[in-house]
C-alpha cells in the first residue's frame, strides 16, 4: 500500500507563485502525476514525472526526488482561473505490474485578487 | 471535453436498490479505470479494466462489479446500495493502461443514496 500527502488548502494572491508538496510513500513506485480538478468538474492532466528533476510546462513546473519520496507542483504568475483542486498521484506497481494510480486528498487553492 | 462520455450524469436511488454507471472510452483508448470521490475520502481507485479483461482491483467492495464490453464501453454495477455510496464515480480511460500514460476522465456520475 501506500500514503501520499499533501497540504489540504493553500491561499496565494493573483500574480503570486504557490508551491503544493506531496510527499508519498511506496515501495513499487513508478510515476508520479498532478491532476488539476475544478470544483464538480472532472481532473484534468497537468504534469507526470518519472524521473528526478523538474518538468517545466509553462506556468506550471513539477519536481521530484523519488529518494525522498516528494514533490511538487509550482504554479507561476497565479491567475483566478487556477483556482481548483491540485491532486497528487502515484502509480504503484507493488500489487502487480500495471500498478495501481492512487490519488492523494487534494489540495485547494484559492487565488485572491 | 476529454472524449470520455459517462451516463447518466446524475442518479438519485433508494438504499437497497441496484444501479448501472455507463461509460464510454476516448477512440482508441483500450483501458478504462473507475473511480470513487466523496467529500471525506478523496478519489478512491476502483478497478481497471484493458481490453475486456480486469487488470488491477483497487478499494472495490463486493456489492460493486464492473466489466467492459468488446465495443470497450464499461459498466460499473452498484447493488445494496448504502447511504454511504453517495459520491461522485468517475471513469477514466487510457490508450494501453501503460504506467507512463495520462488518463482522461469523464464528467462524472453524482450519484445520491437517500
Amino acid at each position: 500500500g501506500q500514503n501520499i500527502d499533501q497540504p489540504t488548502e493553500m491561499t496565494a494572491t493573483e500574480g503570486a507563485i504557490v508551491q503544493i508538496n506531496c510527499t508519498y510513500q511506496t515501495s513499487g513506485f513508478n510515476g508520479l502525476f498532478w491532476y488539476q480538478q475544478h470544483a464538480g468538474e472532472a481532473p484534468t492532466f497537468l504534469s507526470y514525472n518519472v524521473l528526478d528533476g523538474l518538468e517545466e510546462k509553462g506556468r506550471f513546473s513539477s519536481f521530484l526526488s523519488r529518494s525522498k519520496g516528494y514533490s511538487y507542483l509550482l504554479l507561476k504568475e497565479l491567475q483566478m482561473k487556477d483556482s481548483a483542486s491540485y491532486l497528487c498521484a502515484v502509480r504503484d506497481m507493488t500489487t502487480d505490474s500495471w500498478g495501481k494510480l492512487q490519488f492523494g486528498a487534494g489540495t485547494q487553492v484559492v487565488v485572491t485578487p | 471535453d476529454s472524449g470520455v462520455t459517462q451516463t447518466p450524469k446524475h442518479l438519485i436511488t433508494a438504499t437497497g436498490q441496484r444501479v448501472t454507471l455507463r461509460c464510454s472510452p476516448r477512440s482508441g483508448d483500450l483501458s478504462v479505470y473507475w473511480y470513487q470521490q466523496s467529500l471525506d475520502q478523496g478519489l478512491q481507485f476502483l478497478i481497471q479494466y484493458y481490453n475486456g479483461e480486469e487488470r488491477a482491483k483497487g478499494n472495490i467492495l463486493e456489492r460493486f462489479s464492473a466489466q467492459q464490453f468488446p465495443d470497450l464501453h464499461s459498466e460499473l454495477n452498484l447493488s445494496s446500495l448504502e447511504l454511504g455510496d453517495s459520491a461522485l464515480y468517475f471513469c477514466a480511460s487510457s490508450s494501453l493502461g501503460g504506467p507512463n500514460e495520462k488518463l482522461f476522465f469523464g464528467s462524472g456520475t453524482q450519484l445520491s443514496v437517500l
